[in-house]
């Protein structure tokens, strides 16, 4: 049972260039969520989709895009990378929402903007 | 106000030894109480859950909830050099379907 699975790991991009990171998970959870995690500062929503066809804006949403693809898969874009985004970033999810359900996390892409 | 404070350590213990980690809270509207263990280079993974107030015990570890305080804790009895991970408290409110409000997460070192 994988969980969620993120990609890539790793990614060094320069500033200005856009890039997607892919989440899927496979236990059959409704809700998707997009942290990212600096040191100092602990984990923080960038969005979050609730269920399938329906996303939010978290507490850092600003330089970001998300699209929930179908139930299984959330991925977040960057349009235009600032170093400013540079960080470790988690997607996770739950069975519903994060109040009444634990949130399962992926490993992270550790990203870092030159 | 969705304020956590949770102090980033690092804590170092001896083997064996009972820890207790904290976090205190401003919301009194937090109903949901969670710990989450990392380890270095790895996603959170949930170690207790609680519902307001009261304790919860799983083998090695005991979540406490003081709803009056605005207070959690985490207790780990008979600590192990295999629980040296960074520990994040989180929370949430009744129907809150916006993802969690983390701690900032407290490093634990258990020494051998």
């Amino acid at each position: 049972n994988a969980g969620v699975t993120q990609t890539p790991k790793f990614q060094v991009l320069k500033t200005g260039q856009s890039m997607t990171l892919q989440c899927a998970q496979d236990m059959n959870h409704n809700s998707m969520y997009w942290y990212r995690q600096d040191p100092g500062m602990g984990l923080r929503l960038i969005y979050y989709s609730a269920s399938e066809g329906t996303t939010d804006k978290g507490e850092v949403p600003n330089g970001y895009n998300v699209s929930r693809l179908n139930k299984r898969e959330f991925s977040l874009r960057l349009e235009s990378a600032a170093p400013s985004q540079t960080s470790v970033y988690f997607c996770a999810s739950s069975e519903q929402g994060a109040y009444n359900s634990p949130l399962h996390f992926g490993n992270g892409t550790r990203l870092t903007v030159t | 106000q969705k304020e956590v404070e949770q102090d980033p350590g690092p804590l170092s213990v001896p083997e064996g030894a009972i820890v207790s980690l904290n976090c205190t809270y401003s919301n009194s509207a937090f109903q949901y109480f969670m710990w989450y263990r990392q380890y270095s280079r790895k996603g959170p993974e949930l170690l207790m859950y609680t519902y307001s107030s009261g304790n919860k015990e799983d083998g090695r570890f005991t979540a406490q909830v003081d709803k009056s305080s605005k207070y959690i804790s985490l207790f780990i009895r008979d600590s192990q050099p295999s629980d040296s991970a960074t520990y994040l408290c989180a929370m949430n409110i009744q129907g809150g379907a916006d993802g969690l409000t983390f701690g900032k997460g407290t490093h634990l070192i258990i020494q051998p």
